[in-house]
């Protein structure tokens, strides 16, 4: 079975630039997360959907940052304009819902470089 | 708020050593608590988790941990460390019941000395 895919691996722009994010979850998965890793604050929430619709967005640092669900199968986080504080791994991470707590399973992340 | 602790950076250990990460949470209610790896490069993968249970849980690559609630901790253990070992871990809570917040430690990275 595919995991968790993002894409791009790498990505470097320059502040001002528009950037764009991508997350395929797990076929069957109904919950998606972004994360974001940094040296400073560690790994931290940023947004999360259940269903394709936001639940909690409590951590998206700014109005810059946004995050959509068009579909089951896809989610993008969108930053515009992107800030040199923005440089981090951002990862992607589903999971399915079976009445307790389950596995987040993640991607292999996107490392974004802000010049 | 819940908040999770780990205590220690940096960790190296010989090679057929023991492992020993420590980590402490704050919260009013016990959480749910995992330990996930972090290899270089790589995403988070879930080493093991408690949500109820025997409190002593075996994860995947020989890696256990005992939740302690009068302890408030929740430490990780590997009886003999392999070169294949050396990675980044993290604690991680989340309210009981939620599907929601992974709140996570500021992670350990181990090092395996030959």
């Amino acid at each position: 079975d595919a995991g968790v895919i993002q894409s791009p691996r790498h990505e470097v722009t320059e502040m001002g630039q528009e950037v764009t994010l991508r997350c395929k979850p797990i076929s069957g998965h109904d919950y998606l997360f972004w994360y974001r890793q940094t040296m400073m604050r560690g790994l931290e929430l940023l947004i999360y959907f259940n269903n394709n619709v936001p639940i909690d967005d409590s951590g998206m640092p700014e109005d810059r940052f946004s995050a959509k669900m068009p579909n089951a199968s896809f989610s993008t986080l969108k930053i515009q304009p992107s800030e040199p504080r923005d440089s981090a791994v951002y990862f992607c991470a589903s999971t399915r819902d079976r009445g307790e707590y389950n596995e987040q399973f993640f991607g292999p992340g996107t490392r974004l470089t802000v010049l | 708020a819940q908040s999770v602790t780990q205590l220690g950076s940096h960790v190296s250990v010989s090679e057929g050593a023991l492992v020993l990460l420590r980590c402490n949470y704050s919260s009013s209610v016990p959480p749910y608590l995992f330990w996930y790896v972090q290899y270089p490069n790589q995403g988070l993968q879930l080493l093991l988790k408690y949500t109820t249970g025997a409190t002593l849980v075996k994860g995947i690559n020989g890696f256990e941990a005992e939740f302690k609630k009068s302890e408030t901790s929740f430490h990780l253990t590997k009886p003999s460390a392999h070169m294949s070992d050396a990675a980044e871990y993290f604690c991680a809570v989340t309210p009981r019941g939620s599907q929601g917040n992974l709140i996570f430690g500021k992670g350990t990275k181990l090092s395996v000395k030959p």
